[in-house]
Formats: C-alpha cells, sequence, structure tokens
C-alpha cells in the first residue's frame, strides 16, 4: 500500500523567512496530494492541493510542488507570519476509490 | 454551507465500555471517512464510508466498527475500551469515495480512564 514520509518533523522559521516541507510517497500511481494544517485544538484544514497532471500550484503566500519522477511534493510558505505556526501534514491519494493516506506531520513555528 | 459536525466533542469512558461517537458531513457529500489521532502515530485512517457501503477498512481490531445511514451521517462505534483508545477521533467528508477533498471534523476526544 501506500507510505507517506514527511520531513522534518519540526521547522522553526524567523517571521519573514520562507518555511519548506517535504514528503515523498511510494506508489507512483497516486494522483493527488493535499496538504492540512492544524492548529492547536482545532481541526486539519484543507489549505492547498495538487493532482498528477501538474507541477506546481500557487495560492498567495503558499505553492506545492510536485516530482512525479522522484516521488515527492514539497509545501512552500513564504513570508512566514506567527499565524502560520501549526502542524502540517501530507497526504497521497493512489486513486478515487482509496483512503488518503498522511504523513506524520511537521510542526511549524515561525519565531517573531 | 454547514461544515462537518461531531459529536459528542469531549468524552470519558472506563476502560471496558463502548462509546459510539457520530459524524454528520457536509451537505451533499456522500463519503465519510474516519481517522484516529494521536501524538505519536498521526492520522490513521479506521474506515470510510459511501452511500451506507463500508468502501474501505484500515487496520484496526474488530472492536471498531461504523455505519452510515441513509442522510449519509456515520456512527463508529468502539467496543470493550482500551486505554490505548484514547484518542481525537476525526471525520472527514467528501462528495464522492475515497479522500478527494476531504474536509474533517472538528473531532470527539475520548479519554479511557
Amino acid at each position: 500500500g501506500e507510505n507517506v514520509e514527511q520531513h522534518p518533523s519540526t521547522l522553526s522559521v524567523q517571521e519573514g523567512d520562507s518555511a519548506v516541507i517535504k514528503c515523498t510517497y511510494s506508489d507512483s500511481a497516486s494522483n493527488y496530494f493535499p496538504w492540512y494544517k492544524q492548529e492547536l485544538g482545532k481541526r486539519p484544514q484543507l489549505i492547498i492541493d495538487i493532482r498528477s497532471n501538474v507541477g506546481e500550484k500557487k495560492d498567495q503566500r503558499i505553492a506545492v510542488t510536485l516530482n512525479k519522477t522522484a516521488k515527492h511534493f514539497s509545501l512552500h510558505i513564504t513570508e512566514t507570519q506567527p499565524e502560520d505556526s501549526a502542524v502540517y501534514f501530507c497526504a497521497a491519494l493512489y486513486s478515487g476509490n482509496t483512503p488518503l493516506v498522511f504523513g506524520k506531520g511537521t510542526r511549524l513555528s515561525v519565531i517573531a | 454551507k454547514a461544515g462537518v459536525t461531531q459529536t459528542p466533542r469531549y468524552l470519558i469512558k472506563t476502560r471496558g465500555q463502548q462509546v459510539t461517537l457520530s459524524c454528520s458531513p457536509i451537505s451533499g457529500h456522500r463519503s465519510v471517512s474516519w481517522y484516529q489521532q494521536t501524538p505519536g502515530q498521526g492520522l490513521q485512517f479506521l474506515f470510510e464510508y459511501f452511500s451506507e457501503t463500508q468502501r474501505n477498512k484500515g487496520n484496526f481490531p474488530g472492536r471498531f466498527s461504523g455505519r452510515q445511514f441513509s442522510n449519509s451521517r456515520s456512527e463508529m462505534n468502539v467496543s470493550t475500551l482500551e486505554l490505548g483508545d484514547s484518542a481525537l477521533y476525526l471525520c472527514a467528508s467528501s462528495p464522492g469515495t475515497g479522500g478527494l477533498e476531504a474536509f474533517f471534523g472538528q473531532g470527539t476526544r475520548l479519554t479511557v480512564v
């Protein structure tokens, strides 16, 4: 089955700097890659997703890139702000009929 | 449009008891997936229901079960509770099968004592 590895497990950045979180997946047939943000005590929120026919997607300060050959995808947050502090989860979907497989999460701390 | 609603938000149960958790998906969504979230293991998939049928099941013991009703609301049940079942239980709803565009509820925090 699908397996998703996420790195780093913790990340601290200065406010205004960029943050990058990387995930690798095992099944080359995976075709959907969402990212979730979970603030303390709150639900995971879908912040951006990308499908396998696209190499990059941007939404304001966040972007996701996908390298199908290397089987990895990354979340990029630019101009980080304290409110970006949260746990971020990546996930991969093998097909529309299978469940999401999640990475173990990255705790991002943005230091003001 | 209302989001995914889970009840109750918090539960404290004793070992050996059973518990039922409820999830109401976003209106129009027919798929409900359940996840167990613990600090060490992240989000572990329990099962997925679509149109009242279980489509996928994760690697959990038979004490964990679920069902879905005709209005897409779903319940999960855990029997003979163990201390290790203490976790945040999250459900997610999707328009179609699988985890495409899944939106999570606030979760039910279960504590087993």
